[in-house]
């Protein structure tokens, strides 16, 4: 399998552009995680989902960060207009949904820098 | 709302040998899972070992085994024969119990350096 797939790898972009990143979970993978990783907060939750429906999104900074799941295999976060303060690495993760307290496979990351 | 603390920022330890790190949560669930990850310079998140908050027995994983200190919220990481790969950020993360799938609430991590 080939794990929890993140694109891009790394992000530079002008303040005030839109940011795309983008996340195919592991098959059959039925939860899907966002994360934001920065030296002040830590790691935090953005958003997820479960069967492709948005759960809890109390974690997303504020309206400019959207997220998406369209099908099982493919999600987005969309921010825009990009701010410096969104410069970060954002991963996303995903779970098998069987039961509760389920390994999370993290993918390798998307690090963010707006300028 | 769950939070957990991590309170050494930094650690060192000598090859070879056993060093130990902290974590204490605050919940008010009786169901819940405990882990810690490791993120290695590469910043890949890897699962280092997990914890039912319903099993006394504490968890092991090779050379990595916890404390699992229910009374007292604590959940501490023993590394034995640190090895220089082990040289990563530790996080402790909790996860509420749940007929599904909920998301990790993370301490802020330990600096662990394994020094030759």
């Amino acid at each position: 399998d080939a794990g929890v797939i993140q694109s891009p790898r790394h992000e530079v972009t002008e303040m005030g552009q839109e940011v795309t990143l983008r996340c195919k979970p592991i098959s059959g993978h039925n939860s899907l995680f966002w994360y934001r990783q920065t030296m002040m907060r830590g790691l935090e939750l953005l958003i997820y989902f479960n069967n492709n429906v948005p759960i809890d999104d109390s974690g997303m900074p504020e309206d400019r960060f959207s997220a998406k799941m369209p099908n099982a295999s493919f999600s987005t976060l969309k921010i825009q207009p990009s701010e410096p303060r969104d410069s970060a690495v954002y991963f996303c993760a995903s779970s098998w949904g069987q039961g509760s307290g389920n390994e999370q496979f993290f993918g390798p990351g998307t690090r963010l820098t707006v300028l | 709302a769950q939070t957990v603390t991590q309170s050494q920022p930094e650690m060192s330890v000598q090859e070879a040998e056993t060093v130990t790190l902290s974590c204490t949560y605050d919940t008010s669930e009786s169901n819940y899972y405990l882990f810690w990850y490791k993120q290695p310079p590469s910043r890949q998140m890897i699962l280092v070992i997990r914890q039912e908050a319903y099993k006394q027995q504490n968890a092991t994983e090779n050379r990595f085994s916890v404390n699992f200190q229910k009374a007292a919220k604590s959940f501490s990481l023993k590394i034995s024969d640190s090895q220089l790969g082990d040289t990563a950020m530790y996080f402790c993360a909790f996860m509420r119990g749940s007929s599904g799938n909920t998301p990790l609430v993370f301490g802020k991590g330990t600096r662990l350096s394994v020094i030759a």
